[in-house]
């Protein structure tokens, strides 16, 4: 069975930074895409960061810069780290794979939620 | 980035209701629309891929057509669980892009 599970969000200042991790059982990471979506407090859906099989990375324009997704093949575990959080970045962050190469999220995670404020 | 409306924003049905959602395409995305449905503190859950094919194990009362900038999803008859948000996502270009969503309400 696939299963997701994030874990990592909490409260953060604006400036600061936190690590998303994303585990994951019942397929490998190495050969799956994978990507990070977030939902902002009673809004919709928005694309962060994806990350393909062969290891190509891609952002959305927002968090470019500041945010980078990685992979463990070893703990089959996704990661997302933040780094000069603003409180726009505030949202619950999913993780969620693809359906095979079909860019669609056909498993996701239960959401971690990210906080930013002083 | 291409854009993706999605009309209504809101709806009121009851059960047993046919219930039709749009999603209009900012530019030409051919069939690579998806939709998904999202229930209070969950996580979305896909149930449409490709514009027209269901997701395993996803009820056949869900269905989706169209191509190219317009696209039509729709509850056959409506169910008392399938009262949520539903959201479309166009993957022919990055960044992925998601409607604004539809909230189908009682």
């Amino acid at each position: 069975e696939v299963q997701l599970v994030e874990s990592g969000g909490g409260l953060v200042q604006p400036g600061g930074f936190l690590r998303l991790s994303c585990a994951t059982s019942g397929f490998s990471v190495s050969n799956n895409h994978m990507t990070w979506v977030r939902q902002a407090p009673g809004k919709g859906l928005e694309w962060v960061s994806s990350l393909y099989s062969g290891g190509n990375t891609f952002y959305a324009d927002s968090v470019k810069g500041r945010f980078t997704i990685s992979r463990d093949f070893s703990k089959n575990t996704l990661y997302l780290q933040m780094d000069s959080l603003r409180a726009e970045d505030t949202a619950v962050y999913y993780c969620a794979k693809y359906l095979g190469v079909i860019q669609a999220l056909a498993h996701w995670g239960q959401g971690t939620l990210v906080t930013v404020s002083s | 980035d291409i854009q993706m409306t999605q009309s209504p924003s809101s709806l009121s049905a009851s059960v047993g209701d046919r219930v039709t959602i749009t999603c209009q395409a900012s530019q030409d995305i051919y069939n690579y629309l998806n939709w998904y449905q999202q229930k209070p503190g969950k996580a979305p859950k896909l149930l449409i891929y490709d514009a027209t094919n269901l997701q395993t194990g996803v009820p056949s009362r869900f269905s989706g057509s169209g191509s190219g900038t317009d696209f039509t999803f729709t509850i056959s008859s409506l169910q008392p669980e399938d009262f949520a948000i539903y959201y479309c996502q166009q993957y022919e270009n990055l960044p992925l892009t998601f409607g604004g969503g539809t909230k189908v309400e009682i």
